[in-house]
């Protein structure tokens, strides 16, 4: 039973494509959100929804554009992939307040050549 | 944008030898504090949640303590053991929303 899922684990692809990365949760979670890892490891918000509605969203290229067709799902669909656009991707959930745990998909892993 | 920093940046103990890692996060607006485990390859694993001055957690060999007046946290790991190896990871939330500001880690190696 896997809490927060993340399709595809990984992705290749030349650059100038497009790409879709998809997260599930099936925590009934109310709010979702996008980290991208950088090459220190650090994690770094992308964007967040709530109840389907975008509620975080930081400085982002406009090539990156979630979607969040019900609560369960929010995907992140990447126009004219470009090389710095290589990194893990993290879908996370938490059921809505800060207190709650956030719980991580198993990210995706990214490379454009 | 929230600064939380965490300290060391890395660290190698033997196995056996107890440790200790800061989150420091500004105490304005606070209202969680968070850490995690996260062993390479996988993903974050969480390990407690804090909200109030003086809280102690405690699971299994790992404890962690909040101080929110003075705006950190300590993580412990008692006895070290080669499978306790990962990067521990804060972030605190605060009253104004529902975003996570994590810190860059403390990376661990515990040496057999």
């Amino acid at each position: 039973d896997t809490a927060v899922s993340q399709t595809p684990k990984y992705l290749v692809t030349q650059m100038g494509n497009d790409k879709s990365i998809k997260c599930e949760q099936n925590l009934g979670h109310d709010t979702m959100y996008w980290y991208k890892q950088d090459s220190k490891k650090f994690l770094k918000i992308m964007f967040s929804y709530n109840n389907k509605e975008l509620i975080i969203n930081e400085t982002v290229p406009n090539r990156f554009s979630p979607k969040s067709p019900d609560k369960a799902h929010l995907n992140l669909h990447i126009n004219s992939l470009e090389l710095g656009d290589s990194a893990v991707y993290f879908c996370a959930s938490t059921s809505g307040g800060g207190w709650e745990t956030q719980y991580f998909g198993p990210g995706t892993r990214l490379l454009v050549l | 944008i929230l600064n939380v920093e965490q300290s060391p940046q890395s660290l190698h103990v033997q196995e056996g030898d107890s440790t200790n890692f800061t989150c420091s996060f500004p105490s304005s607006n606070f209202y969680a504090l968070h850490w995690y485990r996260w062993e390479t390859a996988k993903s974050p694993e969480a390990l407690f949640v804090m909200t109030l001055n003086g809280d102690e957690k405690k699971k299994g060999r790992i404890s962690a303590t909040l101080n929110t007046k003075e705006g950190y946290s300590y993580l412990y790991i008692k006895g070290s053991q080669p499978e306790d190896s990962a990067t521990y990871l804060c972030a605190s939330t605060t009253n104004t929303g529902n975003q996570f500001y994590f810190g860059t880690g403390t990376s661990l190696t515990v040496i057999p």
